[in-house]
């Protein structure tokens, strides 16, 4: 089965400092997602990658950057972290073969 | 722009009964692919079913099914013989196809099962 690792499960900082939300795959699919899940809102679409070094803007970019040097890797950036960025962040890969996403376990960021 | 909406925010259910849950999409493409996912409260995104948009028979797991109905744009997920460990919330979603491959999810739909 195909894994999808983000490194925190809890992660609580300060407005204004730089976060760094990581995810790895266990496998080589080109496909990366970061979504932002907030009650109501379902799941939101901030950046995707389709290959290393490439990326695309989702539905809700603005205050985030990702990084994708190596295909395994796609990280999420919050530039200067807001309280309105407190919120469950996903990220999850798609296999081609078999049509599928893996979602990591989600990484529940608070800003205080 | 795709587009997936599901109207109803909670559902309860009783135990042993059959529960639907609505998902409604928009989309112009003619190839697309229509998903279902559960995610208990620990957090997980759990892949329930899959629909493609050329298939002709409606989508069945186990106990999941899909009803799917292309000229009305429904997807909507059947739960049979409910039980207790199927609350959780429910997330209808769709791949965009052609090279991005995102996932376009609803606002989600809370089940709740009762005894």
């Amino acid at each position: 089965d195909v894994k999808v690792t983000q490194s925190s499960r809890y992660l609580v900082k300060r407005t204004g400092e730089k976060v760094f939300l990581e995810c790895v795959q266990d496998m080589d699919h080109e496909n990366m997602f970061w979504y932002r899940q907030d009650p109501g809102l379902g799941l939101r679409l901030i950046y995707f990658s389709y290959d290393v070094k490439m990326k695309e803007k989702g539905d809700i970019p603005e205050g985030y950057s990702v990084s994708r040097e190596k295909k395994e890797r796609f990280s999420l950036i919050l530039e200067s972290a807001s309280t309105n960025q407190t919120s469950m962040y996903l990220c999850a890969n798609y296999d081609r073969h078999d049509d599928g996403y893996t979602f990591g376990s989600g990484t529940r960021l608070t800003v205080v | 722009a795709q587009k997936i909406t599901q109207t109803q925010p909670g559902m309860f259910v009783q135990e042993k009964e059959a529960v639907t849950l609505d998902c409604t999409y928009d989309t112009s493409d003619q190839s697309y692919g229509l998903f279902w996912y559960k995610q208990p409260s620990s957090g997980e995104m759990i892949f329930l079913i899959y629909q493609g948009s050329y298939d002709e028979q409606n989508a069945t797991e186990g106990r999941y099914s899909l009803n799917f109905q292309k000229a009305r744009k429904s997807a909507n997920l059947v739960i049979s013989a409910s039980q207790l460990g199927d609350s959780a919330m429910y997330f209808c979603a769709m791949r965009e196809p052609y090279n991005t491959d995102k996932l376009i999810f609803g606002t989600g739909t809370r089940l709740q099962v009762f005894p």
